[in-house]
């Protein structure tokens, strides 16, 4: 069975700052992908970033970017120049055939 | 690109009575769809997943009589949620992915709340 784990039940930064939200993971599959989403108040699920596992270059967009360590399994997301929009739940999931697992999520507050 | 839509975005009826709530795909042809349901404060919880013109697959503990999946058309997926009780309220959550777009990425429709009084 996959696990995704995140930690941090709800993290704070001021805007203009970087925070790193972490997300830890189990498997035993060596091809699956990881990804963020991020679920404002309006709770439409967004995709912020996505990654491919046998890739070993990070993923980037924009402000946002991933640390991908496979052989800690491990996949955290930095927010650089947080701005009061980033306020939301971010989930964490992974995927290694056609279903999603996600995290539990973590609440990110952004204060002005 | 990649925009799924869901309709009624919000829902009240009356215990007993049956529910349909639609999903689709406005700009893609989804050759899978998912369908979630989400608590409040909680993650998002898989309840079945639709392939074009194939019956669902249904997650465990949840009740395919219940909650009927239709996908119909590579752009359409309904959840009709038959004799609804209090308890089936919440918000639930469709999701596809489909032909021109990554294959393994999911992308989500607004939810729709559910209440039954």
């Amino acid at each position: 069975a996959q696990t995704v784990t995140q930690s941090q039940p709800e993290m704070s930064v001021q805007e203009a700052e970087t925070v790193t939200l972490s997300c830890t993971y189990d498997t035993s599959e060596s091809d699956y992908y990881l990804f963020w989403y991020k679920q404002p108040p309006s709770r439409q699920m967004i995709l912020v970033i996505r990654q491919e596992a046998y890739k070993q270059q990070n993923a980037t967009e924009n402000r946002f970017s991933v640390n991908f360590q496979k052989a800690a399994k491990s996949f955290s997301l930095k927010i650089s120049d947080s701005q009061l929009g980033d306020a939301a739940m971010y989930f964490c999931a992974f995927c290694a055939g056609y279903a999603l697992n996600f995290g539990k999520g973590t609440s990110l507050l952004v204060t002005p | 690109g990649a925009v799924v839509s869901q309709h009624p975005s919000w829902v009240i009826c009356k215990s007993g009575t049956s529910v349909k709530i639609e999903c689709r795909s406005l700009d893609f042809q989804a050759t899978t769809m998912f369908w979630y349901r989400q608590f409040p404060k909680q993650s998002l919880m898989l309840m079945a997943t639709s392939n074009e013109g194939s019956k669902a697959t249904y997650e465990q503990g949840v009740e395919k009589d219940k909650f009927l999946i239709n996908h119909a058309s590579l752009t359409l997926s309904t959840l009709t949620v038959t004799s609804a009780h209090p308890e089936d309220s919440s918000f639930y959550i469709c999701s596809a992915r489909g032909i021109g777009l990554y294959t393994d990425t999911q992308y989500f429709g607004p939810g729709t709340r559910l209440t039954v009084l």
